[in-house]
């Protein structure tokens, strides 16, 4: 079965304090692997698509990488306005439409 | 270019009704596809539609349903509804002309089934 498990659940930061969120993948296989910021009452915001292990996309202080197995998710330097929901979903082929999410990690920056 | 709206954003019905909720997609978008958000289990895929046609199903009942018009808004309707259908429904597009697929979704319409 297609799953997609996300750690931490929750996380705390002081402004500043770099990090990094997992997303652990089994799939049968890979059309791409999502990364979505979600604010409380609003649906989630698209960040990156990653396609391939090795690839690495970035915007502003987030960074997100993939190998065959997992994603990360860095933060590096964040600020109270990082915080929020981070959501990581796969699609997996011949599933048009259809994301299979994680549970998401709710992060928290202190000024 | 206008992201993809939601109506209404809350209700309130009781069990047993019915209720539809309307959905949408950014301008030139052809696939909407529909989600459960409940803090228990999530994010969980409903269905997709493209070209007014359901493409992709996920493992819900049939209580469940959905269409699209041919301007590629979309309507998504529970029946008969029980308490545990209480949650965010979210409408996400894209373009729907395969590959990975970048799905952009709305506020989404909070339901409470009392």
């Amino acid at each position: 079965e297609d799953q997609v498990t996300q750690s931490p659940e929750a996380l705390r930061l002081q402004e500043g304090e770099s990090s990094s969120l997992n997303c652990s993948y089994t799939v049968s296989g890979l059309r791409g692997l999502f990364w979505y910021r979600q604010d409380p009452g609003k649906g989630p915001e698209f960040l990156f698509t990653l396609y391939s292990a090795g690839e690495e996309k970035e915007k502003e202080r987030l960074k997100a990488t993939l190998t065959k197995k997992e994603s990360f998710l860095h933060i590096t330097a964040p600020k109270p306005e990082d915080s929020a929901t981070y959501l990581c979903a796969v699609q997996v082929p011949g599933n048009t439409g259809k994301l299979i999410f994680g549970q998401g990690t709710t992060l928290q920056v202190k000024p | 270019k206008a992201g993809v709206t939601q109506t209404p954003r809350y209700l309130i019905k009781t069990r047993g009704q019915q209720v539809t909720l309307s959905c949408s997609p950014i301008s030139g978008h052809r696939s909407v596809s529909w989600y459960q958000q409940t803090p228990g289990q999530g994010l969980q895929f409903l269905f997709e539609y493209f070209s007014e046609t359901q493409r992709n199903k996920g493992n819900f009942p049939g209580r469940f349903s959905g269409r699209q018009f041919s301007n590629s808004r979309s309507e998504m309707n529970v029946s008969t509804l029980e308490l545990g259908d209480s949650a965010l429904y979210l409408c996400a597009s894209s373009d729907g002309t395969g590959g990975a697929e970048k799905l952009f979704f709305g506020s989404g319409t909070q339901l409470s089934v009392l």
